[in-house]
């Protein structure tokens, strides 16, 4: 079974960068692949971005192009994602998650509240 | 604005049924696999369907899901106050060649 451990909660100010990471356990991290969600308070599921380990290439949703950076360890079967110019609106709940055979999310990641504040 | 559109909210008595709709287009829906997700209060989510229908073993089977041309439904019946949660359908877009979700739907026990 696997499974999917993130980085404790964060609190940046604004403009500042933050990285969240993955740590997963139990599966074959180099062949998954490992997607990024984020969800705003009271708002719904946030599509960020992507990464295959093996391949090392990440794909990443219009909104974050050039402020995101998925990034995975190999070695320690780890996947980050930084944030940087962080803004009040990137408050949030950020999760990782597994994707599986028909492309479903089958494992997440127990989510890590990252608050952008002065 | 979400690319999947679901209603905001569904509610029902205890025991009853209620289907949740999500209405996509050709490079979404209508072009690949449905995957259905519960969010319980203060936890992540959960896959409850894949490939349109299918339920991972845990999964009870009062949960079902459906897919015809570009929407795809998720039913829940003989409802419990247990289900009290959001539900997010979700998929690939081609045109976007980025994972969409709706904008989640609230289903309240009465």
């Amino acid at each position: 079974q696997v499974q999917l451990e993130q980085s404790g909660a964060e609190v940046r100010e604004p403009g500042s960068s933050v990285k969240v990471s993955c740590k997963a356990s139990g599966g074959t991290f180099s062949s998954d692949r490992i997607h990024w969600v984020r969800q705003a308070p009271g708002q719904g599921l946030e599509w960020m971005g992507r990464i295959t380990p093996i391949l090392g290439v990440p794909n990443y949703a219009q909104n974050f192009q050039g402020r995101v950076t998925i990034t995975a360890d190999r070695s320690t079967s780890t996947a980050y994602m930084d944030v940087s110019s962080l803004r009040s609106e990137d408050t949030a709940i950020y999760y990782c998650t597994r994707e599986g055979e028909w492309q479903e999310f089958n494992n997440w990641g127990q989510g890590t509240l990252v608050t952008v504040s002065s | 604005q979400s690319v999947l559109t679901q209603p905001p909210s569904v509610s029902a008595a205890p025991g009853q049924k209620v289907t949740i709709s999500c209405s996509g287009s050709s490079s979404n829906i209508g072009r690949t696999y449905v995957s259905w997700y519960q969010q319980l209060p203060g936890t992540a989510p959960k896959v409850l369907i894949y490939d349109n229908y299918k339920r991972p073993s845990e999964i009870s089977d009062r949960f079902s899901g459906s897919k015809s041309g570009t929407s795809a439904t998720l039913g829940i019946t003989g409802l419990q106050t247990g289900d009290e949660a959001d539900y997010f359908c979700g998929t690939w877009d081609s045109s976007l060649s980025a994972w969409v979700f709706g904008g989640g739907t609230k289903v309240t026990v009465l």
